[in-house]
């Protein structure tokens, strides 16, 4: 079956450093999405990864690993607003997107 | 990134009363956009993926004759709730696909719809 998953709740530090992890098995792989999802809000598009490596986005990085079936998500200079819940999604073979269940990232001052 | 708009932002009903949400794609054609529904403090659920010019594909569990959607343009897709009932009370969000950015779907603001 199809599957992706990642940690339920994470908590860290306002200024700090913070990584989440998702791991998929997917029926075919054409690429990872990273969404960020305040609550009571619809999910707004971070990042997508198809290839090896990291890519840099501002404060916010995405790295995959197709090998391992792996991605990452980093958020560095950590602010109150990066409280939200971030979900990752893989499109399978037939492009379809199958959704983790989403972390909740808490932001303490 | 692409705009999708979703109209109405909220509603409240009364039970047995229909309600239509409309979707659409501000900058960009799509062919195809995707129905979700998200309960309080749970995961997006897939309702169904809206294809233009052709019938809807329904996740397993989502009743067709109850969640009516159309996907008349390449710019609109309509999500019909008929015959509503509390339980229906959710989050609806839509998402279209950009076909010209690796198949990035991007959501709607969603559409909160309370049933009495």
């Amino acid at each position: 079956g199809q599957n992706i998953d990642q940690p339920t709740e994470m908590t860290a530090t306002e200024g700090a450093i913070v990584q989440i992890n998702c791991t998929y098995q997917t029926s075919g792989f054409n690429g990872l999405f990273w969404y960020q999802q305040h609550a009571g809000e619809a999910p707004t598009f971070l990042s997508y990864n198809v290839l090896d490596g990291l890519e840099e986005k501002g404060r916010f990085s995405s790295f995959l690993s197709r090998s391992k079936g792996y991605s990452y998500l980093l958020l560095k200079e950590l602010q109150m607003k990066d409280s939200a819940s971030y979900l990752c999604a893989a499109l399978d073979s037939n492009y379809q997107l199958i959704w983790g269940a989403g972390t909740k990232l808490i932001i303490k001052p | 990134g692409a705009v999708v708009s979703q109209h109405p932002s909220w509603v409240i009903c009364k039970s047995g009363t229909s309600v239509k949400i409309e979707c659409r794609s501000l900058d960009f054609q799509a062919t195809t956009m995707f129905w979700y529904r998200q309960f309080p403090k749970q995961s997006l659920m897939l309702m169904a993926t809206s294809n233009e010019g052709s019938k809807a594909t329904y996740e397993q569990g989502v009743e067709k004759d109850k969640f009516l959607i159309n996907h008349a343009s390449l710019t609109l897709s309509t999500l019909t709730v008929t015959s509503a009932h509390p339980e229906d009370s959710s989050f609806y969000i839509c998402s279209a696909r950009e076909p010209r950015e690796t198949d990035t779907q991007y959501f709607g603001p969603g559409t909160r719809l309370t049933v009495l």
